[in-house]
Formats: C-alpha cells, structure tokens, sequence
C-alpha cells in the first residue's frame, strides 16, 4: 500500500527564510507524487507535481520540489517565504499507472512570522 | 481557472438523520472523487466514480454512503443514518480524462450533533 510521512506538523519560519517540508513515501510501484495547499477555509490547491518526468519540480507561487528515489524523498522548498504562504501543506502520492485516489499525508502547517 | 462547486459551504444535522452533500464537478471532466477530513487528520479517498458508477472506494464507504450523479452536472454524496464520527470536511474533487490533476471544491464542513 501507498503512503506518505509529513515530519513535522507544524513549520515556523520567518519572513524572508528558506521554506522546507519534508515529505517521504512509501510506494511498491513508480508513484505520482504531488504537493497541495490548503489556505484557511478553502479547498485543496495543487502546488505541483511530479509525474516521472523532471526530478526537480517548479510549481506555483515560487515552489519547487525535487523527487529523489534513493531517498524516497519529495520535499517542498522555497527560497524565501512570503506571509502570504500561511497554510497547511499536503503531500500526496498515487500509483504511476492509476489516479484512481490519492493518498495524503498529515498535513504541515507553514506558520510565517515577519 | 474552472472551478468544483460544493453546496452547502457549512451542514448541521442530529445524528441518525439522512444528509446529501452536492457538488457540481468541472463541466467536461469525467472522473469524480469524494475525500473527508476530520479535524486534526489526513485528508481521506471515500470513493471515486467514472462511467456512473463507483471505480473505487474505501473501506470508509460503508453501506451507510453513496454516491450518484443524477443530472449532467451534480454529483452528491449520501449519507443515510449520520454518526457523531461522521463530522469533517467532505471534499468533492474532479478531473479530465487526459490529465492526473484533481480540482477540488472547497468542502463542506458537516457536522453531526
């Protein structure tokens, strides 16, 4: 079975640093790996995603992640937070030959202090 | 950028009352899901539905859920005898057949007293 690892429910950054969230996943075929956000009272948004193409994957909102297989890794970066990127933040797979259903993680809530 | 609509926006029932959850999918898209967050948690797969009827679901769709798409544009989600752990965001998403992409609503939050 599919499943993706979130560590760390909760980020705090300030204005200006470096965004991480990590993201690991557990897949017994190639998967499909995705990024979504969710802003206070609104639906789920895709940031990006991966689809066996490009490993480094830009996304919306200057957002970008790299898939690395050997580590089993898609984390989520931006050079520099904005207030504007308060959210939570789900990392999603689903299976390279089925979108069928994604499987979503816990959730990170990104907390950005000026 | 299109948009899945979902109805109502906030739902309060008695627990054991029937509930129906709408939403109106993306006009051209063919493949419509159901997704539920209880507060706290992971966004969840209820169910997925292609070619009016249900592809997948899990093993939280029990007998209690259904889904129908009963016109060419809205696709509900039933809920017959609601229970107190049937209180979360319910989330309707869409997709095209060329594209892995969902579209989801922006929920409606249901909750059983």
């Amino acid at each position: 079975a599919q499943s993706v690892t979130q560590l760390g429910s909760h980020v705090s950054v300030s204005e200006g640093a470096l965004v991480l969230l990590r993201c690991n996943y557990s897949s017994s075929v190639p998967p499909y790996l995705f990024w979504y956000v969710q802003y206070p009272n609104q639906g789920l948004q895709l940031l990006l995603k991966y689809t066996s193409a490009a490993t480094l994957v830009k996304g919306i909102n200057g957002f970008e992640a790299e898939f690395k297989k050997s580590e089993t890794s898609f984390h989520l970066t931006k050079p520099s937070a904005h207030m504007s990127d308060a959210a939570e933040y789900f990392c999603a797979v689903s299976e390279l030959t089925s979108f069928q259903k994604l499987v979503f993680g816990t959730g990170t809530r990104l907390l950005v202090s000026p | 950028e299109p948009e899945v609509t979902q109805t109502p926006s906030h739902q309060v029932t008695q627990m054991g009352q029937e509930v129906i959850l709408r939403c109106v999918p993306i006009s051209n898209h063919l493949y419509f899901y159901w997704y539920r967050q209880i507060l706290g948690q992971k966004v969840e797969f209820l169910v997925s539905f292609y070619n009016n009827e249900i592809s997948e679901k899990s093993e939280i769709f029990d007998d209690q859920f259904s889904v129908e798409r009963p016109d060419g544009s809205n696709f509900t989600l039933k809920i017959r005898s609601t229970k107190l752990e049937d209180s979360a965001m319910y989330f309707c998403a869409s997709r095209g057949s060329q594209g892995e992409k969902l579209f989801f609503g922006s929920g409606t939050q249901l909750s059983v007293l």
